[in-house]
């Protein structure tokens, strides 16, 4: 089975502290994707990742940055936490053009 | 950007009942994608359809490629409690796109099933 892990499950900040949130998957994809989950909105796509040290913007990459280095791993970093960026965190990696993607359980950030 | 409209936005009903769900899309799309996801975990695939009329089944659930590629359709038949859930509709663009590989999430509907 595929499994993306994500480092923490719920985590709280103070506002201009910067953040990472770790993703890792271990089914070799080469495709991964951050989203943000609000209610009412859906998923958003923040950045995505066809490879290793690439990525692309999403839908909504405005105070997110990311990075990948090695394969296996994908790393949303906020570089100063707003309030406005309370929210859930999905990460999903996917073997193709991010077709099928397979989600990790989700990081609830709340930031003070 | 794309946007998808996904109605309704929360439904209440008995075990038993049969549910229906949809999405709408101001664009054209090549693939829809139907995701459940449980309380606390992240979502899961539930069915994939690629060509327009298609119509694909994942045991009691049944899912459709609209005509116009803009919309698609999830029915759920005899609900059980398990069903509970968020539902969300995906839809992803033509390759050679921009928009290739990303795909557009629906607001999701949120599923509750009396026992």
């Amino acid at each position: 089975d595929v499994k993306v892990t994500q480092s923490s499950r719920y985590l709280v900040k103070r506002t201009g502290e910067k953040v990472f949130l770790e993703c890792v998957q271990d089914m070799d994809h080469e495709n991964m994707f951050w989203y943000r989950q609000d209610p009412g909105l859906g998923l958003r796509l923040i950045y995505f990742s066809y490879d290793v040290k690439m990525k692309e913007k999403g839908d909504i990459p405005e105070g997110y940055s990311v990075s990948r280095e090695k394969k296996e791993r994908f790393s949303l970093i906020l570089e100063s936490a707003s309030t406005n960026q309370t929210s859930m965190y999905l990460c999903a990696s996917s073997p193709d053009r991010g077709e099928t993607q397979y989600f990790g359980p989700g990081t609830r950030l709340l930031v003070l | 950007g794309q946007q998808l409209n996904q109605s309704p936005q929360s439904m209440f009903i008995q075990e038993g009942e049969d549910v229906s769900m949809n999405c709408t899309s101001s664009s054209i799309f090549n693939t829809w994608l139907w995701y459940k996801q449980d309380p606390g975990e992240g979502p899961v695939l539930l069915i994939a359809l690629y060509k327009a009329g298609e119509l694909t089944s994942n045991g009691r659930l049944t899912a459709q490629f609209g005509i116009t590629r803009k919309d698609s359709f999830l029915n759920i038949s005899a609900s059980i409690p398990s069903d509970v859930g968020i539902y969300f509709c995906a839809g992803q663009g033509y390759a050679g796109g921009t928009s290739y590989g990303k795909l557009t999430f629906g607001q999701g509907t949120i599923l509750t099933v009396h026992p």
